[in-house]
């Protein structure tokens, strides 16, 4: 079991440019989450799938950021354009079924300049 | 839609003493709990969860937590700290009965004093 898997671990852009988070999540995991961490507002619920479907997209901050599930074993979450405010650490998590424990990635750290 | 309150951001503990950090949760229903820590440059690791039966849940490093349905909490304890223990320690709430949706309290940082 490898664990989820998301790339990159670090990310530096400059305003303005399109930024692309990617997750792998545990094979069989029927449910993906994206979170995002900073210091002022901990950890923030962006959006979460079950079988590839969003659910939940309230969490999304603006249009400027996407998230899909094309399949069921990758993610992606897109900021465009990208802005300082922006600058966090973003998480994937998968769960195998509602309500079981979440299962992290180690995170991309994006900075915006 | 519930809520999680971590009211302490930072404790600080002497190696071998007593924790307990706090949780309360705001939600009509019982929900499901869970105790996550997070080591610096890391993704979060479960500790322990609680759905139903046993309130006394015991988890992984020597934790357990407790739910109290009146008093809307779900504490972690820990009786003797190690070093290794110094982290960020963050409860979460899903609201169960088929919905995945899980929030985070805002996180209690843990330091270990020698």
């Amino acid at each position: 079991d490898a664990g989820v898997i998301q790339s990159p671990r670090h990310e530096v852009t400059e305003m303005g440019q399109e930024v692309t988070l990617r997750c792998k999540p545990i094979s069989g995991h029927n449910s993906l989450f994206w979170y995002r961490q900073t210091m002022m507002r901990g950890l923030e619920l962006l959006i979460y799938f079950n079988n590839n479907v969003p659910i939940d997209d309230s969490g999304m901050p603006e249009d400027r950021f996407s998230a899909k599930m094309p399949n069921a074993s990758f993610s992606t979450l897109k900021i465009q354009p990208s802005e300082p405010r922006d600058s966090a650490v973003y998480f994937c998590a998968s769960n195998p079924t509602v309500n079981s424990p979440l299962h992290f990635g180690n995170g991309t750290r994006l900075t915006v300049t | 839609a519930q809520s999680v309150t971590q009211p302490d951001i930072h404790i600080t503990v002497s190696e071998g003493a007593s924790l307990e950090l706090r949780c309360n949760y705001s939600y009509g229903a019982t929900p499901y709990l869970f105790w996550y820590v997070q080591s610096p440059g890391q993704g979060l690791q479960l500790l322990l969860k609680y759905f139903s039966g046993d309130t006394l849940v015991q988890g992984i490093k020597g934790f357990e937590a407790e739910f109290k349905r009146s008093q809307s909490s779900f504490n972690l304890r820990k009786p003797s700290v190690h070093w290794s223990d110094a982290a960020e320690y963050f409860c979460a709430v899903a609201r169960g009965f088929n919905n995945n949706d899980m929030r985070f309290g805002a996180g209690t940082r843990l330091t270990v004093k020698p």
